[in-house]
């Protein structure tokens, strides 16, 4: 059964610093996507960022980008250049059943400090 | 609008009231999920549609919770004799297809008395 586990409940970052934000998967699907969402203090999520299992690149959006080692079953992101707005809860997410519900980690509180 | 509608966004109930939540998701996106999400903590699934196929209702933690989806499109999730436990945020998402990207909801919050 898949599953996701992200270590760090609170993180500090200082601004203009960058961070990693630690998550980790099982999965025993062979094609799969793995997902990371942002959710500010006003509570919508918000999509950050998708990595495909094939996809030879690591992913990157702007000042997201993943670190992605399919083989450890690891999917970190990394926020460069951290900025005050930055300051949420961020989750990383799997597919399950072909995408018939998704499995979401416990989340990691990051704080960026002026 | 453009963005995926959920209504109302606050909700205070009594105790073995019914709520209904809805749910308006991006035209043209064929999946729709719901989670609940209780303070401090992740998201718990509750149900997906996709397109006409059977929903997928595997994470209804109880009878008394159900939902539809009406032409493919708006979705209401019903809660009968709401507890006190039932207190949460309810986000609502749709994909273009299932297993795409999620957009969410700005939510429901549920408050039972």
């Amino acid at each position: 059964a898949q599953k996701i586990t992200q270590t760090q409940p609170g993180m500090f970052v200082q601004e203009k610093e960058a961070v990693t934000l630690d998550c980790t998967y099982d999965t025993s699907d062979q094609s799969y996507g793995l997902f990371w969402y942002k959710q500010p203090s006003s509570g919508e999520m918000i999509f950050l960022i998708y990595q495909g299992s094939y996809d030879e690149q690591n992913a990157t959006e702007g000042r997201y980008s993943l670190n992605f080692q399919k083989a450890r079953k690891s999917a970190n992101l990394v926020i460069s250049a951290s900025q005050l707005g930055d300051s949420a809860m961020y989750f990383c997410a799997i597919p399950r059943n072909y995408g018939q519900n998704f499995v979401f980690g416990p989340g990691t509180r990051l704080s960026v400090l002026p | 609008g453009a963005g995926v509608s959920q209504s109302p966004s606050n909700k205070v109930t009594e105790k073995g009231k019914d709520v209904e939540l809805r749910c308006d998701p991006i035209s043209g996106h064929t999946a729709l999920y719901w989670y609940r999400q209780s303070l401090g903590q992740g998201l718990e699934f509750l149900i997906y549609f996709q397109g006409n196929s059977a929903p997928d209702k595997s994470g209804l933690p109880s009878d008394r919770f159900s939902a539809e989806r009406t032409g493919g499109s708006v979705s209401t999730l019903t809660i009968q004799r709401t507890q006190q436990e039932d207190s949460a945020v309810y986000l609502c998402a749709s994909s273009l297809v299932g297993a795409g990207i999620q957009y969410f909801g700005a939510g429901t919050r549920l408050s039972v008395l």
